[in-house]
């Protein structure tokens, strides 16, 4: 089963606005990590943060968790056209150290 | 540094048969995981490798297996192909482990098609 989950499921803005998407995960974690995906390409490492840490930050790319409610969201400010992607969030499901279980992911598209 | 290779690219196949894709992960890169990505089920964890030895599996049959070479490269296997294994198939690459909190580095993929 998914261990995280990504809302919305697609995001729609105009070139300049700002991107929000959030990530809810079901078991503790070490740690929570942000990808992107190009059309049908491999997927891009963005950020990672760890459990005991509430905020990150990445360029245009801020990344805030809370554990207490098992969740997570990324922000990209000042979007651009090449944003334009999918975005995931990975977690190492409960107990485990080694593999990352990723959500389904939220379709961001950014109108120029 | 030359990043994460997987070859081939794109592949044709029909139910039956079987399949081998290959993973060149990044210099230095001990641990290799692959996973199977689908429009239906999403991105799902196959296996991972470190030191040539399996650390974990995903909830897939047995007709899919991999393995590890002694220089990290990888490969996986598909037997006995169905429909339902038409997908991106990608690999990843990392230090140690991506549940760790190791930053996984992913290729491009092999895109494979069952007929």
């Amino acid at each position: 089963s998914q261990q995280g989950e990504e809302d919305p499921q697609a995001l729609s803005i105009q070139e300049g606005e700002n991107a929000t998407m959030n990530c809810s995960y079901k078991t503790s974690i070490n740690n929570l990590q942000w990808y992107r995906q190009n059309s049908g390409r491999g997927l891009v490492h963005l950020i990672l943060i760890r459990s005991n840490e509430r905020e990150k930050h990445s360029g245009r790319l801020r990344v805030t968790l809370d554990t207490s409610k098992k969740s997570s969201s990324l922000l990209i400010t000042a979007s651009r056209a090449a944003d334009t992607a999918s975005y995931f969030c990975a977690t190492p499901p409960g107990g485990s150290n080694y593999k990352l279980t990723f959500g389904k992911g939220t379709l961001l598209t950014v109108n120029p | 540094k030359a990043g994460v290779t997987q070859t081939p690219r794109y592949l044709i196949k029909t139910r039956g048969q079987q399949v081998t894709l290959s993973c060149s992960p990044i210099s230095g890169h001990r641990s290799v995981s692959w996973y199977q990505q689908t429009p239906g089920q999403g991105l799902q964890f196959l296996f991972e490798y470190f030191s040539e030895t399996q650390r974990n599996k995903g909830n897939f049959p047995g007709r899919f297996s991999g393995r590890q070479f002694s220089n990290s490269r990888s490969e996986m296997n598909v037997s006995t192909l169905e429909l339902g294994d038409s997908a991106l198939y990608l690999c990843a690459s990392s230090l140690a482990s991506g549940g760790a909190g190791n930053e996984q580095f992913f290729g491009p993929g092999t895109r494979l098609t069952v007929l």
